[in-house]
């Protein structure tokens, strides 16, 4: 199964509302990443945390991390309809034969209508 | 400074042929890897290239394949294409030493028919 699993699978919010998604992982990490997507687009870097934070703000983002209960958590405050997209997280940990890898849950897809 | 650029963007091939896709780093990001998206299965990781060798390969049969060239620049091949490799294949460029954030390209949507 995925390492990094995001939940809700969707989320439906109106224009000013904040949307929450959250991010659980299984095993350590170095950091954890998440991205965002156009439908059909390219994935975009949104915010990096690593293993020894607790929580990060980048704009309108904040993001906070977790390690003992391996969990994340993605705000995105004063939503806007340019926020609908998928949201992905990404643990940054390490595989099969010590190499360092990303894992990637299945995404939240979030829709903020006007 | 140009992003990751992916090309074709679309195609369509039948059960049974070969594609070849190919991606074009950030200028001076050494590190390329590929990915295969479909909605049942989200992102799935295929294989990582650093100065023309695999440093990482996903659970993928080997009609994958990939390679990087001296310039960085990288291409993935899947032969006897099946009906289950209809996906967006996005290629990520990532400069070593950094933070590990990966720049990704708009994808290769491949329909196979």
């Amino acid at each position: 199964s995925q390492q990094g699993e995001e939940d809700p699978q969707a989320l439906s919010i109106q224009e000013g509302e904040n949307a929450t998604m959250n991010c659980s992982y299984k095993t350590s990490i170095n950091n954890l990443q998440w991205y965002r997507q156009n439908s059909g687009r390219g994935l975009v870097h949104l915010i990096l945390i690593r293993s020894n934070e607790r929580e990060k703000h980048s704009g309108r983002l904040r993001v906070t991390l977790d390690t003992s209960k391996k969990s994340s958590s993605l705000l995105i405050t004063a939503s806007r309809a340019a926020d609908t997209a998928s949201y992905f997280c990404a643990t940054d940990g390490w595989g099969a034969g010590n190499n360092r890898k990303l894992i990637w849950g299945l995404g939240t897809s979030l829709a903020v209508n006007p | 400074k140009a992003g990751v650029t992916q090309t074709p963007r679309y195609l369509i091939k039948t059960r049974g042929q070969q594609v070849t896709l190919s991606c074009s780093p950030i200028s001076g990001h050494r590190s390329v890897s590929w990915y295969q998206q479909t909605p049942g299965q989200g992102l799935q990781f295929l294989f990582e290239y650093f100065s023309e060798t695999q440093r990482n390969k996903g659970n993928f049969p080997g009609r994958f394949s990939g390679r990087q060239f001296s310039n960085s620049r990288s291409e993935m091949n899947v032969s006897t294409l099946e009906l289950g490799d209809s996906a967006l294949y996005l290629c990520a460029s990532t400069k070593l030493g950094g933070t590990g954030e990966l720049f990704f390209g708009e994808g290769s949507r491949l329909t196979v028919l």
